[in-house]
């Protein structure tokens, strides 16, 4: 089975400030991928970024990294410099090497002006 | 630009008719799409996959004869809520791998239901 936890319902920062939401994940899958989806009002879903197993080495894209720390299984989102259009829900999801995706609860992040 | 297209957004029907959402990808093939489900306030549960030109795979728990899944073309997969009922209000959104295994998902915009 595949699980993935937010333990942040809601969150809020300052705008121009950093932020870090929490994930962790539980899969018997040798390989597999993380990504972050974010959903704003509109409620498209958009990638935000996306991290492989295999790679040591933490993803980021631009004001977004993330902290991979795969013996712990974890998976945390950092935001830095927040904008008021980061403001959105965000989910955290692992793809264990079949098709479809896992989905966290999600967090509310509210960026403050 | 967009690369999967969802229609309606937003459609309203009484209870016992059907209601036909369609997810299409707009500058590829797929042969496979997801079919997802958003009650208020929680996550996307992912509800079947989509195969093109064989029947479509179920998750645990949803009905086959309700949520009806035709994946006719490689451009185009319907999901027909059939005979609806008021708990069947929700979002459902249809997403699409583009490349390879484990390649991001493409959301669609979303389908809000709401059965009266």
């Amino acid at each position: 089975a595949q699980t993935v936890t937010q333990s942040q319902p809601e969150m809020s920062v300052q705008e121009a400030e950093t932020v870090t939401l929490s994930c962790t994940y539980d899969t018997s899958e040798s390989n597999y991928y993380l990504f972050w989806y974010k959903q704003p009002p509109s409620r498209q879903m958009i990638l935000v970024i996306r991290q492989e197993a295999y790679k040591q080495q933490n993803a980021t894209e631009n004001r977004f990294s993330v902290n991979f720390q795969k013996a712990a299984k974890s998976f945390s989102l950092k935001i830095s410099d927040s904008q008021l259009g980061d403001t959105a829900m965000y989910f955290c999801a692992s793809s264990p090497g079949a098709n479809n995706l896992f989905f966290g609860t999600g967090t509310r992040l509210t960026v403050i002006p | 630009g967009a690369v999967v297209s969802q229609h309606p957004s937003r459609v309203i029907c009484k209870s016992g008719t059907s209601v036909k959402i369609e997810c299409r990808s707009l500058d590829f093939q797929a042969t496979t799409m997801f079919w997802y489900r958003q009650f208020p306030k929680q996550s996307l549960m992912l509800m079947a996959t989509s195969n093109e030109g064989s029947k479509a795979t179920y998750e645990q728990g949803v009905e086959k004869d309700k949520f009806l899944i035709n994946h006719a073309s490689l451009t185009l997969s319907t999901l027909t809520v059939t005979s609806a009922h008021p708990e069947d209000s929700s979002f459902y959104i249809c997403s699409v791998r583009r490349g390879k295994l484990n390649s991001p998902l493409h959301f669609g915009n979303g389908t809000r239901l709401t059965v009266t």
